[in-house]
């Protein structure tokens, strides 16, 4: 069965643009985390989907939004790039979505740099 | 809210000694306790979890972690370190039905 795939896998971005990423997640997972990974911040949760919806937040402002598709395909976008949005992107995977004891399965991550 | 803490950002050990990392956690009900651990640039993948089935959970690459309620603890112990588990690892908690939230990670160091 294929793992949880990210794509791009690297990106370098200017101030003030916008990006999009995308996530593929295990056939049959309905539910799409995204967090971001940063040395100083750790890991933070973005927002999780669930066969389409948005059904959990995390503490980011709006510059940052995400989509999923019917497939449960997802993307991520953030919009007008800052410099502290430097880190690794990774999207999970599961069966019923965040809580309990629903295992999470990871993607490699995009490494997104703002110059 | 929940939350994880995980004391030490590096862990140093020689191969074969034993490995423990420190995971205290704040749950106002019983929690579902996870260990991640990330090898370079790669994403996170599962070692183990507790779900209140038992305290002594065993994990994979022998790996294990004791659920402690009395200490709201949940380390992770392997007796001999290898090589090859040089990486970062992340302790993660869950209530019911939000999010998951991880630790600050602990990078283990394994020198020969």
């Amino acid at each position: 069965k294929a793992g949880v795939t990210q794509t791009p896998r690297y990106l370098i971005k200017t101030r003030g643009q916008q990006v999009t990423l995308s996530c593929s997640p295990i056939s049959g997972h309905r539910s799409v985390s995204w967090y971001q990974q940063t040395p100083g911040q750790g890991l933070q949760f973005l927002f999780e989907y669930f066969s389409e919806t948005q059904r959990n937040k995390g503490n980011f402002p709006g510059r940052f939004s995400g989509r999923q598709f019917s497939n449960s395909r997802s993307e991520m976008n953030v919009s007008t790039l800052e410099l502290g949005d430097s880190a690794l992107y990774l999207c999970a995977s599961s069966l019923f979505g965040q809580g309990a004891d629903n295992e999470q399965f990871f993607g490699p991550g995009t490494r997104l740099t703002v110059l | 809210a929940q939350s994880v803490t995980q004391l030490g950002s590096h862990v140093s050990v020689s191969e074969g000694a034993l490995v423990l990392l420190r995971c205290n956690y704040s749950s106002s009900v019983p929690p579902y306790l996870f260990w991640y651990v990330q090898y370079p640039n790669q994403g996170l993948q599962l070692l183990l979890k507790y779900t209140s089935a038992a305290t002594l959970v065993k994990g994979i690459n022998g790996f294990e972690a004791e659920f402690k309620k009395s200490e709201t603890s949940f380390h992770l112990t392997k007796p001999s370190a290898h090589m090859s588990d040089a990486a970062e690892y992340f302790c993660a908690v869950s209530e019911s039905l939000q999010k998951l939230v991880f630790g600050t990670g602990t990078r283990l160091l394994v020198s020969p």
